[in-house]
């Protein structure tokens, strides 16, 4: 059994750039979550995907967007990268509507300058 | 809105002492608690859910609707027990998009 993977590891981009994130599912699971977590705080959910849709969003803005591929990996799109987008960005999947839980990958940590 | 406090951001304790991390939460619904931890050069993991009433590693953790907490409890902790421990709330069980504390790093005193 695979555990969810994610790339880059590390990135740092300048403020108004555009980064894309990317993260492949445990094996067997359809549905995506991504959180960014700021230094010294708990994750924040910023959106769900389920077969290739979106299903629920938190407090992020439009310029948070993602996509899920029909193997179920997905992707994180930041427009116009702020300052306070420097965080460590988490991919968790799961099964939804089941008793399984998320399974998190170990981060992509994005530094903008 | 659902809120998710952990009052402790620092908490140490010796070997073999009792340790509870605590949790409290807001949400006017019928939420799933969680208790997720993170050791050292670790991914985020999950400890335990409410739902589960189970015992992993000697934790547990009960949730009081009427004190809205979830504390974890270990009656005694072990070195292996250093890590960050986060509390997180479903607003319904199998919602699977979580609402985090702001962590608790638990470190055990030889």
């Amino acid at each position: 059994e695979t555990g969810v993977t994610q790339s880059p590891t590390h990135l740092i981009k300048t403020r108004g750039q555009q980064v894309t994130l990317r993260c492949s599912s445990q094996s067997g699971h359809n549905t995506v979550s991504w959180y960014q977590q700021a230094l010294g705080q708990g994750p924040q959910f910023i959106f769900q995907y389920y077969r290739e849709e979106e299903n629920g969003r938190g407090n992020f803005p439009p310029r948070f967007s993602g996509l899920q591929f029909p193997n179920y990996s997905s992707e994180l799109n930041v427009n116009a990268l702020e300052l306070d987008d420097s965080a460590l960005y988490l991919c968790a999947s799961s099964v939804p509507q089941g008793i399984d839980t998320q399974y998190f990958g170990p981060g992509t940590r994005l530094t903008v300058l | 809105a659902q809120r998710v406090t952990q009052p402790e951001k620092l908490l140490s304790v010796f070997k073999g002492a009792p340790v509870e991390l605590k949790c409290n939460y807001s949400y006017s619904g019928s939420p799933e608690l969680f208790w997720y931890v993170q050791y050292s050069r670790q991914r985020l993991q999950l400890l335990l859910r409410h739902i589960s009433r189970e015992s992993i590693k000697g934790f547990t953790a009960d949730l009081n609707k009427g004190e809205t907490s979830f504390h974890l409890k270990k009656p005694f902790a072990q070195e292996e027990d250093s890590a960050m421990y986060y509390c997180a709330l479903s607003q319904e069980p199998g919602a699977n998009n979580l609402f985090f504390g702001t962590g608790t790093r638990l470190t055990v005193i030889p």
